[in-house]
């Protein structure tokens, strides 16, 4: 268990609003990513820390952004959500070895 | 941007049948994941295997990594209803930033008791 929560865990929201999701860790990795998954695409990366306030974007950062003011928390936002962004989102850490693991994900539907 | 080719897709098989799942690039990895996904849930970690030509085991699966560090291939042995998921694999390129990893796009498995 690597200590990883996601909320909310499932999100409906509309068009146009902004949506903040949450990823919390207790066992201070130092990087932390947002991926979204999609039937047909996999796992893709949306966005990574690799430190407090220090960010990078991945394959798919556009529409999102985030944030990291303290080693624990990871958030992602939608700055205006869009039925493109219907997915699940994952937040994952890097263990040992580069593995990653991975927290239960967010179910966002956008109306 | 590297790919990560992931087959097959789809496979649908009986329990006791055994079944192969395979994970090709043109790229040369540092390390190559496997994770074992079910429904509603994020993907667990299987196996990191970081050595070209090295052999891991789990019970009745077992991991290869190739030669070359360009590819990797899952076997199963007397698959179980129990093994049914999407298996996802996932490699950390050489050259590239250790810590991100490209995914392939997954095999769902359904065993059939």
């Amino acid at each position: 268990d690597a200590g990883i929560t996601q909320s909310p865990r499932h999100k409906v929201t509309e068009t146009g609003t902004p949506v903040t999701l949450r990823c919390h860790q207790t066992e201070n990795h130092r990087y932390m990513y947002w991926y979204r998954q999609d039937p047909g695409h996999g796992l893709r990366l949306i966005h990574y820390s690799y430190g407090v306030k220090d960010t990078d974007k991945g394959e798919v950062s556009d529409g999102y952004s985030v944030s990291r003011s303290k080693t624990e928390d990871f958030l992602l936002t939608l700055e205006s959500a869009t039925s493109s962004q219907t997915s699940v989102y994952f937040c994952a850490i890097t263990g040992d070895q580069e593995t990653q693991y991975f927290g239960p994900g967010t179910r966002l539907l956008v109306l | 941007t590297q790919l990560l080719e992931q087959s097959p897709q789809f496979l649908s098989i009986q329990e006791g049948e055994n079944l192969t799942v395979y994970c090709n690039s043109s790229s040369v990895f540092s390390s190559l994941q496997w994770y074992r996904q079910e429904p509603g849930e994020g993907p667990v970690l299987l196996v990191t295997v970081v050595t070209g030509g090295e052999v891991k085991k789990l019970k009745r699966l077992t991991f290869q990594f190739g030669d070359a560090r360009k590819d990797s291939s899952l076997h199963i042995t007397a698959a179980q209803p129990g093994d049914t998921g999407l298996y996802l694999c996932a490699g950390a390129y050489s050259g590239g930033s250790n810590y991100k990893l490209t995914f392939g796009k997954g095999t769902l498995l359904t065993v059939n008791p």
